[in-house]
């Protein structure tokens, strides 16, 4: 099974460069979402989506765009990569999102910007 | 704004020992969830505490939430070397839904 899946698994970027992050499912989860994790500040919501069509702002959402156009997928775009979004990023999802909750995650995606 | 609050945030303990990570949250919530992350790799569901009361045990680890008090606990029974990670709790930001906000985490060493 594959679960969550998450391209690239380590990216450096400089200052300014626009990215995307991929991530997709393949266990028909309504509910997908964006976490960038920083040491000592556990993990943060950027963006989330309820369904194909449906997204989001959750946190920290600034500098950062996300679409969903279909249910398996559901990319992270930088626009203008700053050196404050040297992080890591996940992907998690859930089956229903007004059931139970539990996340399943992705294995991360470690990103730099010098 | 919910806040999810964590102690200690680092342990270091023997093998063999007992010990408990605390979770406080300050918003009204029937739910918490307990996350375990190795270095360097993605996040794995622990336990899932949906009501008041409730108590789950897998292996050497018990979870436990109160949620008059806003209080989760992950109690740690004999420590092996094998439980060495970061814990996480997280709560919905809302009453029910996947939006979760989680804790600092507890980075957990346990020695020889």
């Amino acid at each position: 099974n594959a679960g969550v899946t998450q391209t690239p698994k380590f990216q450096v970027l400089k200052t300014g460069q626009s990215m995307t992050l991929q991530c997709a499912q393949d266990m028909n989860h309504e509910y997908m979402s964006w976490y960038r994790q920083d040491p000592g500040m556990g993990l943060r919501l950027i963006h989330y989506s309820v369904g194909a069509g449906i997204t989001d702002q959750g946190e920290v959402p600034n500098g950062y765009n996300v679409s969903r156009s279909t249910t398996e997928d559901f990319p992270l775009r930088l626009l203008s990569a700053a050196p404050s979004q040297t992080s890591v990023y996940f992907c998690a999802s859930s089956y229903n999102p007004s059931g139970p909750g539990e996340l399943f995650f992705g294995e991360g995606s470690r990103l730099t910007v010098l | 704004e919910l806040k999810v609050e964590q102690n200690p945030l680092f342990l270091s303990m023997q093998e063999g020992k007992n010990y408990t990570i605390y979770c406080d949250y300050s918003t009204t919530s029937d739910r918490l969830y307990w996350y375990r992350q190795d270095p360097g790799k993605s996040l794995e569901s622990l336990f899932v505490l949906l009501s008041n009361g409730a108590v789950k045990q897998e292996g050497r680890l018990m979870a436990s939430l109160d949620t008059k008090a806003r209080l989760s606990t992950l109690h740690i029974t004999a420590a092996v070397h094998d439980l060495s990670a970061t814990y996480f709790c997280a709560v919905p930001f809302e009453t029910s839904g996947s939006r979760l906000t989680f804790g600092e985490g507890t980075q957990l060493t346990v020695n020889p």
